[in-house]
């Protein structure tokens, strides 16, 4: 089964900083999803890919096909951007349970 | 409508209660999928559904667990002689594509409490 690994679990940093956000997953996809949740809010999606970069105002998705890795990156981060946030893989062969999820990382942005 | 619709969005019951929770995708979205998120837990899938069939029903955690989805549309969630560990909110995505191909949109969930 193909697993979903998240790192860091846990990040707090100050207003302003790079943040960096990394999956990795085990077998063949044929997307990868980021996903945020604010405290107490719904889900949102970010950014879906199967190849290559992403950039949507100061969120940026990377995925390396190879390596069977993806970054989110946030510039300029804001206490706004306080959140989990999720990876999810669809496996290549249209896996019959849709979404593998990671287990999120958690996000605090200190002002 | 505009957006994942679902309904109740708070629910209480007994132990040992029957519990239905509806989900509403958005207009022409094929693909839909059930989640449930226990108190500061991660995402467990459910089931998914791909028009009106759902070609695994393995992740749904007991024989107590069942839903269905008819005219490709609406879907129903039934929880039978609920349990104080189904506790959790119940998350319902919808998208376009199939196999989690296509950019998803959720709703804002059913909160469901059992005493």
């Amino acid at each position: 089964k193909n697993e979903v690994e998240q790192s860091p679990q846990n990040l707090t940093a100050q207003e302003g900083e790079f943040i960096t956000i990394n999956c990795s997953y085990s077998v063949g996809i044929s997307a990868l999803h980021w996903l945020q949740q604010h405290p107490g809010g719904g889900i949102v999606s970010l950014f879906m890919l199967s190849s290559g970069k992403k950039k949507h105002g100061r969120l940026i998705a990377t995925i390396n096909i190879q390596e069977k890795h993806s970054s989110l990156h946030i510039t300029a981060s804001h206490p706004r951007d306080s959140a989990v946030y999720i990876c999810a893989v669809a496996y290549s062969g249209g896996g019959a349970d849709g979404l593998t999820f990671g287990k999120g990382t958690h996000l605090i942005i200190q002002p | 409508g505009a957006g994942v619709s679902q309904s109740p969005s708070n629910k209480v019951t007994e132990k040992g209660k029957d519990v239905e929770l509806r989900c509403d995708p958005i207009s022409g979205h094929t693909a839909l999928y059930w989640y449930r998120q226990s108190l500061g837990q991660g995402l467990e899938f459910l089931i998914y559904f791909q028009g009106n069939s759902a070609p695994d029903k393995s992740g749904l955690p007991s024989d107590r667990f069942s839903a269905e989805r008819t005219g490709g549309s609406v879907s129903t969630l039934t929880i039978q002689r609920t349990q104080q560990e189904d506790s959790a909110v119940y998350l319902c995505a919808s998208s376009r594509g199939q196999g989690g191909a296509g950019e998803l949109f959720f709703g804002e969930g059913s909160r469901l409490t059992v005493l």
